[in-house]
């Protein structure tokens, strides 16, 4: 069965600072994946997606992520963290007709 | 384009009271989702459909738990007799084709006491 990883629950990052989130993921044939984030009281947003093609996608407020076949990881980055990131992200697996399985998701806390 | 809308945003209820909430999808959208986001968790799919039709709902407790999909477009999920286990934000989401990107409403929170 499909299944993700987030093995950081939080993390903590100085403004201005970069920022890498990790995720991991268990699906057998190619996966589409994808990332979301949520503030406090919202629903999910999404931040990005890979289908297919170039390994490194490009996201909504300068995040970017790259997709390692190899090492089952779709990994999201910053290189400079504003305050307002501060939020709880998601990584997802669609599998099957195109069912979402999610991590359980890491708090990023952002210092000033 | 208007987004996914749910309603009612925070619910409180007693334990072995009923409970139905309500989600109109973006317009055009063919595919309907329910998950359920406990604290501390990400969210789990409770039912799919598409279209009038259920695709998934192999995760949704039966028992207690119905959705309905009235002429392809809103969606009410229900839970009745509600736990304290249940008390969860209630998320509705849908899709224009599959597979696609979701596209998420505000969701519901829920708590039974």
């Amino acid at each position: 069965a499909q299944s993700v990883t987030q093995p950081d629950i939080h993390i903590t990052v100085s403004e201005g600072a970069s920022l890498e989130l990790r995720c991991n993921y268990s699906y057998g044939a190619t996966p589409y994946l994808f990332w979301y984030v949520q503030s406090p009281g919202q629903g999910l947003q999404l931040l990005l997606k890979y289908f297919s093609g170039d390994t490194l996608v490009q996201g909504i407020k300068g995040f970017e992520a790259e997709f390692k076949r190899s090492q089952s990881s779709f990994n999201l980055r910053k290189p400079s963290v504003h305050w307002s990131d501060a939020a709880e992200y998601f990584c997802a697996v669609v599998s099957g007709y195109s069912t979402l399985t999610f991590g359980k998701g890491t708090m990023l806390l952002v210092s000033p | 384009e208007a987004g996914v809308a749910q309603s009612p945003r925070y619910k409180i209820i007693e334990k072995r009271q009923s409970v139905a909430f309500w989600c109109n999808p973006i317009s055009g959208h063919a595919t309907l989702y329910w998950y359920q986001q406990i604290l501390g968790q990400g969210p789990k799919l409770l039912i799919q459909f598409q279209n009038n039709g259920v695709v998934d709902d192999s995760q949704l407790p039966k028992d207690r738990f119905s959705a309905e999909r009235l002429k392809g477009v809103d969606s009410t999920l229900k839970i009745q007799p509600a736990k304290l286990e249940d008390s969860a934000v209630y998320l509705c989401a849908s899709s224009p084709e599959v597979p696609s990107e979701q596209y998420f409403g505000p969701g519901t929170r829920l708590t039974v006491t």
